[in-house]
């Protein structure tokens, strides 16, 4: 089936460090959102990227969106132990239907 | 408050028996989804519902049947013929918007079923 890319699939940092995951898509998204799932939990929302080029912010955490529209990242900068878990992309696709497709994941683990 | 509720949080089975998983909203959301989680990795589509009465079957749905009576409800049932059911489910819902903005998708706690 339809699948986004996400890489590292894993990541391991010392606490303090900067975290990076990417989210690839062959196709044009119409826009991105960004969950993050925290171990033995339920994905939850972060954010939703629409425009070509957008970057937004949440405190320590960035995220842009491609020129293309093909592409997004996440930046996590000086990770804390509460940064732990895994981050998703999703593309939501409505024409014709009305589902979320969700990328394979990074995994963060942050070491104290 | 407002939420989604998967019920219940740990369900063992025998093979050869369907189970069926709960999962009630009342944010008064149109669309409903279910997805399977397997141990580090990503979430895969089973089956999803825009609207009371009709659903559609999504990447992974052979052995799996589902159905939406309520708009409130969509259980989902993991049937015998499923090879491999032992996994993470997580239900979700979501406002359907026709526009370049998309509401996010808010999850249940998931329910972990283990077959044996």
């Amino acid at each position: 089936g339809q699948q986004v890319m996400q890489i590292p699939q894993y990541q391991h940092v010392q606490e303090g460090e900067d975290f990076t995951t990417y989210c690839n898509s062959s196709t044009t998204l119409s826009n991105i959102q960004w969950y993050k799932q925290r171990p033995g939990g339920h994905p939850v929302f972060l954010i939703q990227l629409v425009k070509s080029g957008e970057v937004k912010k949440q405190k320590r955490l960035t995220f842009q969106f491609g020129e293309a529209k093909k592409n997004s990242s996440l930046h996590i900068t000086a990770t804390q132990t509460t940064d732990v878990g895994t981050y998703f992309c999703a593309e939501p696709i409505t024409s014709g239907t009305y589902k979320y497709i969700f990328g394979t994941g990074t995994r963060l683990k942050v070491l104290a | 408050d407002g939420g989604i509720t998967q019920s219940p949080k740990y369900l063992f089975r025998k093979e050869g028996q369907n189970v069926t998983l709960s999962c009630e909203q009342n944010l008064n959301h149109d669309a409903m989804y279910w997805y399977r989680q397997d141990p580090g990795q990503g979430l895969r589509l089973i089956y999803y519902s825009q609207i009371v009465n009709d659903f559609q079957k999504g990447d992974i749905a052979e052995g799996y049947s589902v159905s939406r009576e309520k708009k409130e409800s969509f259980p989902l049932t993991v049937t015998s013929a499923q090879k491999n059911p032992t996994a993470f489910y997580l239900c979700a819902s979501t406002l359907r918007q026709e526009s370049s903005y998309n509401s996010p998708l808010h999850f249940g706690n998931g329910t972990r079923l283990t077959v044996t």
